[in-house]
């Protein structure tokens, strides 16, 4: 079975700051997807950034980026240029090609914004 | 609009009185599937559906039900509620395929007393 390790429950960063959130993962498989969820105070989760297992090259969504190393099993978010509607919880997803019904989720990291 | 629906949003409930939590998605999305939230847990999945009439259990599905008869519906169904089924829940949906986006309901605070 897959297991999602988010191993920072709380950050926080400075506005205007970076912040990189870690997340670890543990599969046998070869092909799979990562995801990066937010879910603020209004608890409506949504979709950050996705990384698809067997594209080198890191995904970019305006100031969000990863860091995703393949071999090491690591996916990290990076969010440039914090503003405080940053702040929110974040949970790092994985799911398989197969099976694509089933996802895990990591236990969250809460960033907090500070002015 | 978009969305995915779930009722309802809040629900306290007494221990082993049967309840349901709907779930509707108006996007046409093959898959669907139920979350639930605890502190320093995460989301725990419970049980997925990839199309009409499949279901699949997820992590944690001991204790809950489900039914696919339509593609736009997903409930949730609790026959007998306990008080550790207290938590938060959220229905979700996407397209067919690992890469897909998911879109999720606004949740439900469920409390069994």
């Amino acid at each position: 079975a897959q297991t999602v390790t988010q191993s920072q429950p709380e950050m926080s960063v400075q506005e205007a700051e970076t912040v990189t959130l870690s997340c670890t993962y543990d599969t046998s498989e070869s092909d799979y997807y990562l995801f990066w969820y937010k879910q603020p105070p209004s608890r409506q989760m949504i979709l950050v950034i996705r990384q698809e297992a067997y594209k080198q090259q890191n995904a970019t969504e305006n100031r969000f980026s990863v860091n995703f190393q393949k071999a090491a099993k690591s996916f990290s978010l990076k969010i440039s240029d914090s503003q405080l509607g940053d702040a929110a919880m974040y949970f790092c997803a994985y799911r398989s090609s197969e099976g694509a019904g089933k996802s895990t989720f990591g236990d969250g990291t809460t960033l907090t914004v500070k002015p | 609009e978009a969305q995915v629906t779930q009722n309802p949003r809040y629900l306290i409930t007494v221990t082993g009185k049967k309840l349901t939590v709907t779930c509707s998605q108006n996007m046409n999305h093959e898959y669907m599937s139920w979350y639930r939230q605890d502190p320093g847990l995460g989301l725990r999945q419970i049980y997925y559906s990839m199309n009409v009439e499949v279901t699949d259990k997820g992590d944690v599905p001991e204790g809950y039900k489900v039914s696919r008869k339509e593609k736009r519906n997903f409930p949730l169904i609790l026959e007998s509620p306990s008080p550790n089924q207290t938590s938060l829940y959220f229905c979700a949906s996407s397209l067919a395929g690992a890469n897909t986006e998911a879109f999720f309901g606004q949740g439900t605070r469920l409390t069994v007393v």
